[in-house]
């Protein structure tokens, strides 16, 4: 198992360029989430899916846009990308957060927004 | 306001001593989980957690629900034990903490 796999790992916009961070899991986990690593803030939520077809928002949403047609991939757009958004993204997956299921994290991305 | 709160925020220790990380939480869980990142690399999951203690090689967690709070030990520390360590729970989603930075000095 490749568990989460996360691409790319570094990645340079400019101010209002686009982009889609890609997420995919291979453990057939329900629930995926994207997070946001500040320093001193640790791991913010960004958006999060219980399972294909179903997303919801979490904690700090605005900017970005996020999909999951299939169990296994979990996409998230920058929509207009702004130096706000310079940050470590990380991914992850999880059989069941209500059950307390153990997350899986991919390796990361490191943006920068200029 | 933070659902979960580590201590210290950072920590120096030398190699061989015995380290404790502390997390309190607010909110009713269903697990406590103990992750594991290193400099310019990815999390790990070191524990997860609902009651009592586990151990795994040098490392021990425990929790006390009615407290709501739990510990992270490392016996006989060492220079690659050098990471951040975050306590997070899971309630109706995920809480973090801001993480403990440990040096580990040779």
């Amino acid at each position: 198992n490749a568990g989460v796999t996360q691409t790319p790992k570094f990645q340079v916009l400019k101010t209002g360029q686009s982009m889609t961070l890609q997420c995919a899991q291979d453990m057939n986990h329900e629930y995926m989430s994207w997070y946001r690593q500040d320093p001193g803030m640790g791991l913010r939520l960004i958006h999060y899916s219980v399972g294909a077809g179903i997303t919801d928002q979490g904690e700090v949403p605005n900017g970005y846009n996020v999909s999951r047609s299939t169990t296994e991939d979990f996409p998230l757009r920058l929509l207009s990308a702004a130096p706000s958004q310079t940050s470590v993204y990380f991914c992850a997956s999880s059989y069941s957060p209500s059950g307390g299921g153990e997350q899986f994290f991919g390796p990361g991305t490191r943006l920068t927004v200029l | 306001k933070n659902e979960v709160e580590q201590s210290p925020q950072n920590l120096t220790a030398q190699e061989g001593e015995f380290i404790t990380i502390n997390c309190s939480y607010s909110v009713g869980i269903s697990a406590l989980h103990w992750l594991q990142q290193h400099p310019g690399g990815g999390i790990v999951s070191l524990f997860m957690l609902s009651s009592g203690k586990k151990k795994h090689g040098r490392l021990i967690a425990t929790i006390n629900i009615q407290e709501k709070h739990s510990s992270l030990h490392i016996t006989a520390s060492h220079p690659r034990d050098s990471a951040v360590y975050i306590c997070a729970v899971t309630g109706n989603q995920f809480y973090f903490g801001t993480g403990t930075s440990l040096t580990v000095i040779p």
